[in-house]
């Protein structure tokens, strides 16, 4: 069955620095994938959405690529803040349903 | 300003009680979802509908029904609520872009 997967240890960095998070999936093909933020105890906003004929998709600072040889997707924020902590979902597309990783927790300290 | 409302933010229930969870969406999209959240488990969708009086089993949808009488609402019920559906319930609803709209949520206790 088709599989997404984040790291699910938390990203610790610090301000100004790039953070990348990771998103993977198997035994599959997504037609696109998406990312999502989520703060605490709020539900998740969209942020970015891939399709699998992109290679790059830019949006101010966030970056996404989508490789789907390694069947891997990155999530870049550059010149990150303390106000970009937040967990990050990665999520694939299959028709209108998505399917969601478990999220990686990013915490920017100043 | 776009919009997913959830009836309440925070529920208590005892177990064995009949639980209603409403959401309204007032972007006219045809699709709507019903999540739970746990730690560690990310989202796991419960049921979804793609127009007025359809809908869909998602991947966990035992223990749960839904219902969907008007486009701009979602209603998801727990005919007999159970300690293990204590969670974070999220609604979501999208178009056909596919971005998905969520609600803010509703944390549910079931003691």
């Amino acid at each position: 069955s088709q599989k997404i997967e984040q790291n699910s240890e938390a990203l610790n960095i610090q301000e100004g620095k790039t953070a990348t998070l990771t998103c993977n999936y198997t035994n599959y093909s997504p037609a696109y994938l998406q990312w999502y933020r989520q703060d605490p105890g709020r539900g998740p906003v969209f942020l970015l959405l891939i399709r699998e004929n992109e290679k790059e998709k830019r949006k101010e600072r966030l970056k996404v690529t989508f490789d789907t040889t390694l069947k891997q997707s990155l999530f870049h924020i550059t010149a990150s803040q303390p106000a970009d902590s937040a967990t990050y979902l990665c999520a694939d597309g299959v028709y209108n349903k998505l399917i969601f990783g478990a999220g990686t927790r990013l915490a920017v300290h100043p | 300003d776009v919009k997913v409302t959830q009836s309440s933010r925070y529920l208590v229930k005892r177990t064995g009680e009949k639980v209603f969870l409403e959401c309204v969406q007032d972007m006219d999209h045809e699709n709507m979802f019903w999540y739970r959240q746990d730690p560690g488990l990310g989202l796991r969708l419960i049921y979804f509908s793609y127009d007025v009086k359809m809908k869909e089993k998602g991947d966990i949808p035992e223990g749960y029904s839904v219902s969907r009488e008007k486009k701009e609402r979602f209603s998801l019920i727990l005919e007999s609520a159970s300690t293990n559906q204590t969670s974070m319930y999220l609604c979501a609803s999208s178009s056909k872009s596919n971005e998905q709209f969520f609600g803010p949520g509703t944390r549910l206790t079931v003691l």
